[in-house]
């Protein structure tokens, strides 16, 4: 079975300082890709990040960057110097490669900038 | 390069009557998908198209929800008759080789259905 759990419902971090939501997954597929996923009130589900799951680094883009830690099953997305503009519901998706192609999200964590 | 499009952004029904969602994919992108998101919820997968052939259906609610994509480019799902229940985000997305790992899903704005 495929499962995507984030076990933060809210998180409150300061303007400027690093913040990281928590995202643990299961799957039997030896190769799958995780994923994160920005809404914001609009709606729309913006995609920020990457990690496949035969990558030796973890990956990064911008502010944004994945901590995996594959024995563990966990892929937690850490924003640093956090923006008000960061205020939003943030996705932890998993693709797993041979099983459907098929992505299973998690239930989200909401995240509010304080200036 | 254009995002994905989706009409209406929004859209309040009585429940029983019917609604049809549109989406037109990122030029290019051979793969659609429509996912629903009800409030406090993950995306849930309802419907995979690979050009105009459905990949994977198995959560899509047959007996009232539908959906085409005729010439393998934009795409309608329709919900007929509409229930309480139905209310949500539904979300189109597409993407590029949905055989490479790699292969990641950019998403539409969402058309918010309210059933009342």
């Amino acid at each position: 079975a495929q499962k995507i759990t984030q076990t933060q419902p809210g998180m409150f971090v300061q303007e400027k300082e690093a913040v990281t939501l928590d995202c643990t997954y299961d799957t039997s597929d030896p190769s799958y890709g995780l994923f994160w996923y920005k809404q914001p009130s609009s709606g729309e589900m913006i995609f920020l990040i990457y990690q496949g799951s035969y990558d030796q680094q973890n990956a990064t883009e911008g502010r944004y960057s994945l901590n995996f830690q594959k024995a563990r099953k966990s892929a937690n997305l850490v924003i640093s110097a956090s923006q008000l503009g960061d205020s939003a519901m943030y996705f932890c998706a998993m693709r797993p490669y041979l099983n459907g192609n098929q992505f299973y999200f998690g239930t989200g964590t909401s995240l509010t900038v304080i200036p | 390069e254009a995002g994905v499009a989706q009409s209406p952004r929004y859209k309040i029904i009585e429940k029983r009557q019917s609604v049809a969602f549109w989406c037109n994919p990122i030029s290019g992108h051979a793969t659609l998908y429509w996912y629903q998101q009800i409030l406090g919820q993950g995306p849930k997968l309802l419907i995979q198209f690979q050009n105009n052939g459905v990949v994977d259906d198995s959560q899509l609610p047959k007996d009232r929800f539908s959906a085409e994509r005729l010439k393998g480019v934009d795409s309608t799902l329709k919900i007929q008759p509409a229930k309480l229940e139905d209310s949500a985000v539904y979300l189109c997305a597409s993407s590029l080789n949905p055989d490479g790992i790699t292969d990641t899903q950019y998403f539409g704005p969402g058309t918010r259905l309210t059933v009342l």
